[in-house]
C-alpha cells in the first residue's frame, strides 16, 4: 500500500453521526483522491484534490466533504446527509493529476449501526 | 463519456494454466488504460498501462495486457496461473486528465 495511510481500518458510526476518514501520504504527491466501494459495482469517485488547498467533486460528492489544507492530508467526513454510508473506502495519490497512476491506501471499512 | 467494461464477474482457472481477464473500453480520442489488483480487505495496487507504443504491455507479477484498437479491448493475460494470483481485478480508463473510471472488477480464482 505505499506510503498512504488509512485510519481507522474499521469504523463503526451511528445514524445521525458524522465521522471523519484519515488520508495521510508521505509521497510528496499533488493529487489525492477520496473513492467509494460497493460490491458489484467497482470504484467510484468522491472527491478528489489536485494540489493543496484546492479540491472539485467526483460522482457522488453528496453527503460528504473534504478538506486539502496540507499536501499530506485529505480527510474524508461522511455526513448524516449520506444516505447509504455502509461502504469501504480508499484514498488514492498520485504525482500530480497528470499522471494517473494511483497509489491507493488499505481502506477504511465504515458500517453505520 | 468514457468507459470500461468487464464482462466477466468471475474467472475460473487451474494453477499453471494460461489466464484471460477481460476488458473492452469506449473513449473518445487515444485511451489511457490501466489494471489494478485488489487482495482482500486491502487496497488496489498498480499492475501496468497502456498510453502508447508497443500494443502489448509488461507488468508486476508476470502480468501483461494487450491493447487491441479495433477490438477496443485491453485484456489482461499470465502464461501461467498462480493461486497466489486470485484477487479482483480491475481494468480502468482515464476520463479527463484528472480522473480515472474504473469497471466493475473481476474476481479471479486459481484453483490448486
Amino acid at each position: 500500500d505505499g506510503g498512504i495511510t488509512q485510519s481507522p481500518k474499521y469504523l463503526f458510526r451511528k445514524e445521525g453521526q458524522n465521522v471523519t476518514l484519515s488520508c495521510e501520504q508521505n509521497l510528496n504527491h499533488d493529487a489525492m483522491y477520496w473513492y467509494r466501494q460497493d460490491p458489484g459495482q467497482g470504484l467510484r469517485l468522491i472527491y478528489y484534490s489536485q494540489i493543496v488547498n484546492d479540491f472539485q467533486k467526483g460522482d457522488i460528492a453528496e453527503g460528504y466533504s473534504v478538506s486539502r489544507e496540507k499536501k499530506e492530508s485529505f480527510p474524508l467526513t461522511v455526513t448524516s446527509a449520506q444516505k447509504n454510508p455502509t461502504a469501504f473506502y480508499l484514498c488514492a495519490s498520485s504525482i500530480n493529476y497528470r499522471d494517473n497512476e494511483q497509489f491507493f491506501g488499505p481502506g477504511t471499512r465504515l458500517t453505520v449501526l | 463519456a468514457q468507459s470500461v467494461a468487464q464482462p466477466e464477474d468471475q474467472v475460473n482457472v487451474a494453477e499453471g494454466n494460461p489466464l484471460t481477464v477481460k476488458c473492452t473500453y469506449s473513449v473518445s480520442g487515444n485511451p489511457y488504460l490501466f489494471w489494478y489488483v485488489q487482495y482482500p480487505n486491502r487496497g488496489l495496487q498498480f499492475l501496468l498501462k497502456y498510453i502508447t507504443g508497443d500494443n502489448l504491455v509488461k507488468g508486476s507479477y508476470g502480468f501483461e495486457a494487450e491493447f487491441n484498437k479495433s477490438q477496443t479491448s485491453f485484456h489482461l493475460k499470465k502464461p501461467s496461473a498462480l493461486v497466489s494470483d486470485s484477487a479482483l481485478y480491475f481494468c480502468a480508463v482515464r476520463d479527463s486528465p484528472d480522473k480515472l473510471i474504473f469497471g466493475t472488477g473481476t474476481r479471479l480464482q486459481v484453483f490448486p
